[in-house]
C-alpha cells in the first residue's frame, strides 16, 4: 500500500482560504468513511483537526473544514492565521492498514 | 485529562531490539479504546505501526508485522511496543497514540520521542 497523495505545499495570506487535497484509491480515501486529517507544528506532535471525513474534534475552531469527493478528501482552512502555519497530513483505512498522505507544508504569507 | 508519556532508550544498535513503554495518565487503559504506535524518521511523514486492545488483540502493520511485539500492562496502565532487528531506517520519533473502539483516527498522543539506530 502506496501512501495517500497530498501537494507539497500550499499557501494564503491572514484571512484567506486554503484547501488541501489527500488523494488515494477506492480501496481507502474513497471506500470507507475513516478518513481523519492532523496539524503538526514543528517538533511537535500531530493533532486531530478532522475526522470521519467532515467531523470536528470538541475545540477545533469551525474555520477547518473536511469534505471529499470520489478519492480526493480535502481540508479547508478558511480565514487563515499565523497560527495555522504547520505541516498537514491527511489518513486512511485500508484494509488491514492505516494510510498517512505525503503531507502538506501550508505557509501564511 | 488523558495524557499519554513514551519513555525508553534513546539510542539503539544496529540489530538490537527497540524497546519503548507508554505510561497512561487520567484514564484506564482497560476500555474499548485501542493504544498504539506511529513514526516519524527525521524530516519525514508519519507510518502507522500498530494498536493493541487491554484484550490483548492486536492489529500491525503488514510491513513491519514480522518484527513487532506489542503488549499491555492492565495494572499498571502501560501499553508497550518492541520492534526487532532495527537498522538505521528505523530511526524516527515514535508516538504512542490513543484510538477510539471502532474508527481509525487517533485523538490522543504522546509527546513522541527520538530514537536513534547507531553503532
Amino acid at each position: 500500500q502506496s501512501a495517500l497523495t497530498q501537494p507539497p505545499s500550499a499557501s494564503g495570506s491572514p484571512g484567506q482560504s486554503v484547501t488541501i487535497s489527500c488523494t488515494g484509491t477506492s480501496s481507502d480515501v474513497g471506500g470507507n468513511s475513516y478518513v481523519s486529517w492532523y496539524q503538526q507544528h514543528p517538533g511537535k506532535a500531530p493533532k486531530l483537526m478532522i475526522y470521519e471525513v467532515t467531523k470536528r474534534p470538541s475545540g477545533v475552531p469551525d474555520r477547518f473544514s473536511g469534505s471529499r469527493s470520489g478519492n480526493t478528501a480535502s481540508l479547508t482552512v478558511s480565514g487563515l492565521q499565523a497560527d495555522d502555519e504547520a505541516d498537514y497530513y491527511c489518513s486512511s483505512y485500508a484494509t488491514s492498514i492505516i494510510l498517512f498522505g505525503t503531507g502538506t507544508k501550508v505557509t501564511v504569507l | 485529562q488523558v495524557q499519554l508519556q513514551e519513555s525508553g532508550p534513546g539510542l539503539v544498535r544496529p540489530s538490537d531490539t527497540l524497546s519503548l513503554t507508554c505510561a497512561v495518565s487520567g484514564y484506564s487503559i482497560s476500555t474499548s479504546d485501542w493504544w498504539g504506535w506511529i513514526r516519524q524518521p527525521p524530516g519525514e511523514g508519519l507510518e502507522w505501526i500498530g494498536y493493541i486492545h487491554y484484550s490483548a488483540r492486536t492489529y500491525y502493520n503488514p510491513s513491519l508485522k514480522s518484527r513487532i511485539t506489542m503488549s499491555i500492562d492492565t495494572s499498571k496502565n502501560q501499553f508497550s511496543l518492541k520492534l526487532s532487528s532495527v537498522t538505521a531506517v528505523d530511526t524516527a520519533v515514535y508516538y504512542c497514540i490513543k484510538k477510539g473502539p471502532i474508527s481509525t483516527y487517533f485523538d490522543i498522543w504522546g509527546r513522541g520521542t527520538l530514537v536513534t539506530v547507531s553503532s
